[in-house]
């Protein structure tokens, strides 16, 4: 099966730039999308379809997707940006796959 | 605006079944533009999926679950519904349902607040 890889953890001081990793094997050849998960509430969406953005998430907020990884950036960080963020692809057209979780620390 | 919202025990005896219903508001299970999932998150840990349902009844389901995982749609009562067997304690997790389009490789863009389920004696 298919298996996405994130770092743990990232820390970033407010107003820098945080860079979150997603590694895959020929991920650029696939669609990614990016959630957001501040601690006890459910995932939000902020990235899909690699680059684009829902209505209503800020545009501090990017993706991009090449080779063998995604990368979120999330710039100007705020400390209400904490939390974990996942990466989620499909290996097939309907089997969903998470990576393991980022949790940003500012 | 749609809401989801996931109902049903807390608490599930190992060897026995979980049952979890999600029932939608703000939108109807019949329509034909969505799919219907259900995601877990055991405590402390990252998110999985377990699998999708469309209106008509066509499932998808997470292969490492499918043996042990059915997911039906009610569309008189506007509800889908999750049922696990077998549990063990490592089925303990917050249960998500969600909502994602039709169309190829779109994402689960509204979810619920999730239901935690403890798989203990």
């Amino acid at each position: 099966s298919y298996v996405l890889t994130q770092p743990p953890s990232v820390s970033v001081a407010p107003g820098q730039t945080a860079i979150i990793t997603c590694g895959g094997d020929n991920i650029g050849s696939k669609s990614v999308c990016w959630y957001q998960q501040r601690p006890g509430q459910a995932p939000v969406l902020v990235v899909y379809a690699d680059s684009d953005r829902p209505s209503g998430i800020p545009d501090r907020f990017s993706g991009s997707s090449s080779g063998s990884a995604a990368t979120l950036t999330i710039r100007r960080v705020e400390a209400g940006d904490e939390a974990a963020y996942y990466c989620q692809v499909w290996e097939s057209s309907s089997d969903v796959v998470f990576g393991g979780g980022t949790k940003l620390t500012v | 605006q749609l809401q989801l919202q996931e109902s049903g025990p807390g608490l599930v005896k190992p060897s026995e079944t979980l049952s979890l219903t999600c029932t939608v508001s703000g939108g109807s299970v019949s329509s034909g533009f969505y799919y219907w999932g259900w995601i877990r998150q055991p405590p402390g840990k990252g998110l999985e999926w377990i699998g999708n349902i469309y209106y008509s009844g066509t499932t998808f389901y997470n292969p490492s679950l499918k043996s042990r995982v059915t997911i039906s749609v009610d569309t008189s009562k506007n509800q889908f519904s999750l049922k696990l067997n077998s549990v063990t304690a490592a089925d303990t997790a917050v249960y998500y349902c969600a909502r994602r389009r039709i169309q190829l490789l779109s994402p689960f863009d509204y979810w619920g607040q999730g239901t935690l389920v403890t798989v203990s004696s």
